[in-house]
C-alpha cells in the first residue's frame, strides 16, 4: 500500500515552453501533497504544500506564478513548470499525505520526474 | 534550515548492523521523528517514524533518547541494497511540511 506515482518520468523540453508533472496516489486518498526539487548531489527542496480543492502554499523564493500547482482531487496534483529554462532543470519528486489509519503523519513519495530544459 | 544534523557519511560491512545517528536538540513535544533513505535518482523510501517511544518495523529499529534531543536508526543485518542516503527529519502534526537536511550516506560494504 500507500504507493505514490508520477508521470513522467523524464522529459526533454525546450526553453521557454511548459511542462506539466503528474502526481497521483495510487492506493489512498491524499489531502495534502507536497512538491520539491532536487539538484544534482543535493537534499531535497519543498517548493510548496497543496491541499485538495485549494491554493498550495509556497515555500519562501519559489515562484508561484513560474510553478502552478493544481490540487483538484484527493489522488492528483499537478505541478506546471512556466516558460521552462536551463537552470529550471532538476529532479521534481512529490510526495502525499494520506487519510486514513496510521496514515495521516507520513509522507509517501513518488520515484522523481528529472525534467532537462534545452 | 533543517532541525537535524546527521555524520555526512558512514561505512558499514555487509551483515553487520548499521547504526545512524542524528541530533535533533531542538525538537517540540509534538513533532515527530522520521527516517526515509533514498537510493540514487529514486524518491525517498519511508523507513520508519516515532514520537518518543522506540519502534521497530520489519526494516529498522528507531531508538529515541529520553529526551528526545537524538536517536539512532538501526538497520540490524546491512546488505549491499541498504546503500544510500538516510534522512533523519522532524515534523509537526500541524504542518507535516519536511525539511530535509543533508542526511547520511551510507555504504554498505562486501
Amino acid at each position: 500500500g500507500a504507493v505514490v506515482s508520477q508521470h513522467p518520468s523524464w522529459v526533454i523540453c525546450k526553453s521557454g515552453t511548459s511542462v506539466k508533472i503528474e502526481c497521483r496516489s495510487l492506493d489512498f486518498q491524499a489531502t495534502t501533497m507536497f512538491w520539491y526539487r532536487q539538484f544534482p548531489k543535493q537534499s531535497l527542496m519543498l517548493m510548496a504544500t497543496s491541499n485538495e480543492g485549494s491554493k498550495a502554499t509556497y515555500e519562501q523564493g519559489v515562484e508561484k506564478d513560474k510553478f502552478l500547482i493544481n490540487h483538484a482531487s484527493l489522488t492528483l496534483s499537478t505541478l506546471t513548470v512556466t516558460s521552462a529554462h536551463p537552470e529550471d532543470s532538476s529532479f521534481y519528486i512529490c510526495s502525499a499525505r494520506g487519510t486514513g489509519s496510521g496514515m495521516t503523519d507520513t509522507q509517501y513519495f513518488g520515484p522523481g520526474t528529472r525534467l532537462t530544459v534545452l | 534550515d533543517a532541525k537535524t544534523t546527521q555524520p555526512t557519511s558512514m561505512d558499514c560491512a555487509e551483515g553487520r548492523a548499521a547504526n545512524l545517528p542524528c541530533n535533533h536538540s531542538t525538537i517540540s513535544g509534538n513533532e515527530y521523528v522520521y527516517w526515509y533513505r533514498q537510493i540514487h535518482s529514486q524518491g525517498p523510501q519511508y523507513i520508519i517514524h516515532g514520537l518518543k517511544n522506540n519502534e521497530t518495523n520489519e526494516m529498522a529499529s528507531l531508538i529515541i533518547t529520553e529526551d528526545r534531543k537524538s536517536s539512532t536508526l538501526i538497520l540490524p543485518h546491512a546488505t549491499l541494497r541498504d546503500t544510500a542516503v538516510y534522512y533523519c527529519i522532524v515534523s509537526s502534526s500541524g504542518t507535516y511540511k519536511y525539511i530535509f537536511g543533508t542526511g547520511t550516506r551510507l555504504k554498505v560494504l562486501a
